[in-house]
């Protein structure tokens, strides 16, 4: 099976841009998560989508937003770039709730540099 | 509020060392612990899942305690290898089956010859 595919790997923009990262999950997987990883706060859950719906939040601005389509595929838009919004964007798929296990399969990730 | 705590500091072993690496936990009552290893440029990778109610799980090289009255989890490498250098990072996952992963900041492993 073909792992979790993020594009783009890398992106430059400058602040006031807006940014779409791209998640294709590992086929069968329901359940899609994005996380910002800094050196500073280290891997922070922004959301998760089920069903294309919202089932949990991070504590994030509402410049961060999501959604997934039908096909379990997820996109991360961030509106109105700020400088502290650099980092390594990371997503995740996993089968669903499996009890209450909530096994992550991360991609590569996007790396986000705003100048 | 909630609060998981590894590391900061980088651990350096000798290559056949056993690794020990610790997470502790405030003010939360995880499910489960994960373990996950995270290479530079890539995303972690899940190793081991531990349930609340077990002590300690094997996988390998690898072992996992789970001390829920020390709110702590250690993750230990025996027979440690250069190849094993990475950084190492537990979550948190609360009751219930919406549930999101909290993760730790991650300890940086580094195994010499």
């Amino acid at each position: 099976k073909a792992g979790v595919t993020q594009t783009p790997r890398y992106l430059i923009k400058t602040r006031g841009q807006q940014v779409t990262l791209s998640c294709s999950p590992i086929s069968g997987h329901r359940s899609v998560s994005w996380y910002q990883q800094t050196p500073g706060q280290g891997l922070q859950f922004l959301f998760e989508y089920f069903s294309e719906t919202q089932r949990n939040k991070g504590n994030f601005p509402g410049r961060f937003s999501g959604r997934q389509f039908s096909n379990s595929r997820s996109e991360m838009n961030v509106s109105t770039l700020e400088l502290g919004d650099s980092a390594l964007y990371l997503c995740a798929s996993s089968l669903g709730p499996q009890g209450g296990k909530n096994i992550q399969y991360f991609g590569a990730g996007t790396r986000l540099s705003v100048l | 509020s909630q609060k998981i705590e590894q590391n900061s500091e980088a651990l350096n072993i000798q290559e056949g060392k056993t690794a020990t690496l610790t997470c502790n936990y405030t003010n939360y009552s995880p499910a489960y612990l994960q373990w996950y290893r995270q290479d530079p440029g890539r995303g972690p990778v899940f190793l081991l899942l531990i349930r609340e109610n077990e002590k300690e799980k094997r996988k390998e090289r690898l072992k996992v305690t789970f001390d829920t009255t020390l709110k702590q989890s250690l993750f230990h490498i025996t027979a440690s290898q250069p190849a094993d250098s990475a950084t190492y990072l537990c979550a948190l996952v609360p009751p219930g089956t919406a549930s999101k992963l909290t993760f730790g900041t991650g300890t940086r492993l580094q195994v010499t010859l």
